[in-house]
């Protein structure tokens, strides 16, 4: 059953700490993406890694960090220096090979920090 | 930054009727993607159309494209209570493999 899986559903943290956000995708995707979501708002880009050991810095990367050492997993770590944390966190990848740009999503982290 | 802008930012309607979204944006595309967010839940996919694309369908998916306007539309048709969800607008530019997603339109379809 293939697709992307992100964990837990819904995490609550306190301020100050910092907290990782698992995703993880079997679709064997070169390319990799952390998405925020705030209320009734559209989805804007924090990280993408296009290969393994490499990732850039989307539009609102400050106060967030990633790694990509496999190809499966790209997990988001969300620092305590990041202003306002609480908000729905989406991953999602994608083939690099061919003309698909289609992106996959995972169903989301909701954090919320007090 | 966001450059789709999707028009209206909330539809309601009955179930059977079209439902007809629109997104606009501003700078020169590669393609446009649609995508469907139910309430809580992950994006799914609906259609792509390139930038050489006018118009393409999806079972009761119609999506058109205006490079000149710079705009795009989603229709809809015979809606379901089951259609009720967000809709966006995504593009995609040149060699970048990045999606820019607009805010969505919200769309409600009464059984």
């Amino acid at each position: 059953d293939g697709g992307i899986t992100q964990s837990p559903k819904y995490l609550f943290r306190k301020e100050g700490q910092n907290v990782t956000l698992s995703c993880e995708q079997n679709l064997n995707h070169d390319a990799m993406y952390w998405y925020r979501q705030d209320p009734g708002q559209g989805l804007r880009l924090i990280y993408y890694s296009q290969i393994v050991n490499d990732f850039q810095k989307g539009d609102i990367a400050e106060g967030y960090s990633v790694s990509r050492e496999k190809k499966e997993s790209f997990p988001l770590t969300v620092t305590s220096a990041q202003k306002n944390p609480t908000a729905f966190y989406l991953c999602a990848s994608r083939r690099l090979a061919g003309v698909s740009y289609e992106q996959y999503f995972g169903p989301g982290t909701r954090l919320t920090v007090t | 930054s966001q450059q789709g802008e999707e028009d209206p930012q909330a539809l309601s309607i009955q179930e059977g009727e079209n439902a007809t979204m629109n997104c606009s944006y501003k700078t020169s595309i590669n393609n446009l993607q649609w995508y469907r967010q139910n309430s809580g839940r992950g994006l799914v996919h609906l259609i792509l159309i390139r930038s050489n694309e006018r118009e393409k369908h999806s079972g009761r998916l119609r999506v058109t494209l205006d490079t000149s306007k710079k705009s795009s539309s989603l229709l809809i048709t015979a809606s379901r209570a089951a259609d009720t969800a967000s809709y966006f607008c995504a593009t995609v530019g040149g060699s970048n493999y990045k999606l820019t997603f607009g805010k969505g339109t919200l769309l409600t379809v009464n059984p």
